[in-house]
């Protein structure tokens, strides 16, 4: 059971924005940044957005981060192919005092 | 660019310690406002922090996996480590090594080793 809850599974057809969402509590994303990683099977994860809302440099403009409160969300627009893969929030934890994840989702580009 | 290189061995007996080091290249672990750490994913479930070290001495560790692992950093050799004792079936995964900022807490993992499988088997 992963401290922050994302959905298990979200899908898109290409060209569709999809936005996916993490769900946590005051002692994480409520008080702290929020950063997304994407993970294609078999290679490291990447990260996607930092702090809630910025695009590290190369990361297009098709994703985007955003927070209200105690949740966050990422969003796509103009899905494609290569953007089928496995997309995980995490945000530091003041209650543990450690980097909590989400326990992903699952990303189907139909 | 900053590269990142996990190895160790790639099979545990169960109850021993798995030990793996995390080489660095393009950059100093001695310097700059980073934390060190690593992440596993165990087969069909989710990333898992594991912990993180800053070069400076402190160091944070998942509090579900504390009492059983040290980080520690080899100055001399740019590399840092992590020993996993008292391993199970659980324990096997693909552990990554990262580097991440330090905000006042440790911010994000980048970049990214490409990771390492260990199997836990007797």
């Amino acid at each position: 059971q992963s401290v922050l809850t994302q959905p298990p599974s979200a899908s898109g057809t290409p060209g569709q924005r999809i936005t996916m969402s993490c769900f946590g509590s005051s002692s994480n994303i409520g008080g702290n940044h929020v950063n997304w990683y994407q993970h294609l099977p078999g290679t490291a994860p990447k990260l996607l957005i930092h702090s809630d809302n910025q695009r590290p440099s190369g990361v297009p403009d098709r994703f985007s981060g955003s927070k209200s409160g105690t949740s966050t969300s990422l969003a796509i627009s103009g899905l494609q192919p290569e953007d089928e893969a496995d997309y995980y929030c995490a945000s530091w934890d003041d209650s543990l005092n450690g980097v909590v994840f989400g326990g992903g989702t699952k990303l189907t580009v139909l | 660019q900053l590269q990142l290189q996990e190895s160790g061995p790639r099979l545990v007996r169960p109850s021993e310690t798995l030990s793996l080091t995390c080489a660095v290249s393009g950059g100093s672990i001695s310097s700059g406002i980073y934390f060190w750490g690593w992440i596993r994913q165990p087969p069909g479930k989710g990333l898992e922090w594991v912990g993180s070290i800053y070069h400076l001495g402190s160091s944070y560790y998942n509090p579900s996996l504390k009492s059983r692992v040290a980080i520690s950093m080899d100055m001399s050799k740019n590399l840092f480590s992590l020993k996993m004792n008292s391993v199970t079936a659980a324990d096997t995964a693909v552990y990554y090594c990262a580097r991440s900022i330090s905000t006042g807490t440790i911010a994000w993992f980048d970049p990214w080793g490409p990771g390492t499988v260990v199997t836990v088997s007797s």
